[in-house]
């Protein structure tokens, strides 16, 4: 069975320093990754996906996620953030023949 | 593209009622998700169309629930009766088949049901 864990339920930061979401996840075959962003009553965006290559991906607004494989990880980065980067995001996994799972959501907090 | 579309945004009603919610999916998109999600137990899959038919129900929760495709731009989630545990935010969402496992799905604003 495939599973995603995120084990913090919250993350403060202060403005333009780097953040670091985690995702860590459970699959039989080979992952397929997934980062979306919810703001407030909004549908769940998506930010950015790992299938194959190059371990490193960039996605939208400045994010990127680094495929780790021995670590079973996929976390979410951000060299800068910004007040409006405050939201839930949410990682989620894929494999062959499966269907989608999200994790429980991590909440962001940008401090000014 | 406007994106994938729900209605309505908010429902409120009373306890046995039957309710309906309403999508329209990325014009293209071959694949349709409904999801709930609340609080206690995050984002749940409901169940999952492919050329407008069903795949997989088994997130449904129970026969009060129902879902239809009757075409590729339109799909509806019925609650019949609704009970007050069913309150949640619902969203739909489509994805189309690019030949690998790795489609993104793209979701709607959702829509937000009370029931009281």
């Amino acid at each position: 069975a495939q599973s995603v864990a995120q084990p913090e339920d919250q993350v403060n930061v202060a403005e333009g320093n780097p953040l670091t979401v985690k995702c860590t996840y459970s699959v039989s075959g080979n992952p397929y990754l997934f980062w979306y962003v919810q703001y407030p009553n909004r549908g769940l965006q998506f930010l950015l996906k790992y299938i194959t290559g190059d371990n490193l991906v960039k996605g939208s607004y400045g994010f990127e996620a680094e495929f780790n494989k021995s670590q079973t990880s996929f976390h979410l980065k951000k060299p800068s953030a910004l007040v409006s980067d405050s939201a839930l995001y949410f990682c989620a996994v894929k494999s062959y023949g499966q269907n989608f799972v999200f994790g429980p959501g991590t909440r962001l907090s940008v401090l000014p | 593209d406007a994106g994938v579309i729900q209605s309505p945004r908010h429902e409120v009603t009373e306890m046995g009622q039957e309710v309906t919610l309403r999508c329209k999916p990325i014009s293209g998109h071959d694949y349709l998700f409904w999801y709930r999600q609340t609080m206690m137990r995050g984002l749940e899959l409901l169940i999952y169309f492919n050329n407008n038919v069903p795949i997989d129900d088994s997130g449904m929760p129970e026969d009060r629930f129902s879902a239809k495709m009757p075409n590729a731009s339109f799909s509806t989630l019925k609650i019949q009766p609704s009970e007050p545990r069913d309150s949640a935010v619902y969203f739909c969402a489509s994805s189309s088949w690019h030949g690998t496992e790795g489609s993104e799905q793209y979701f709607g604003p959702g829509t937000r049901l009370t029931v009281t």
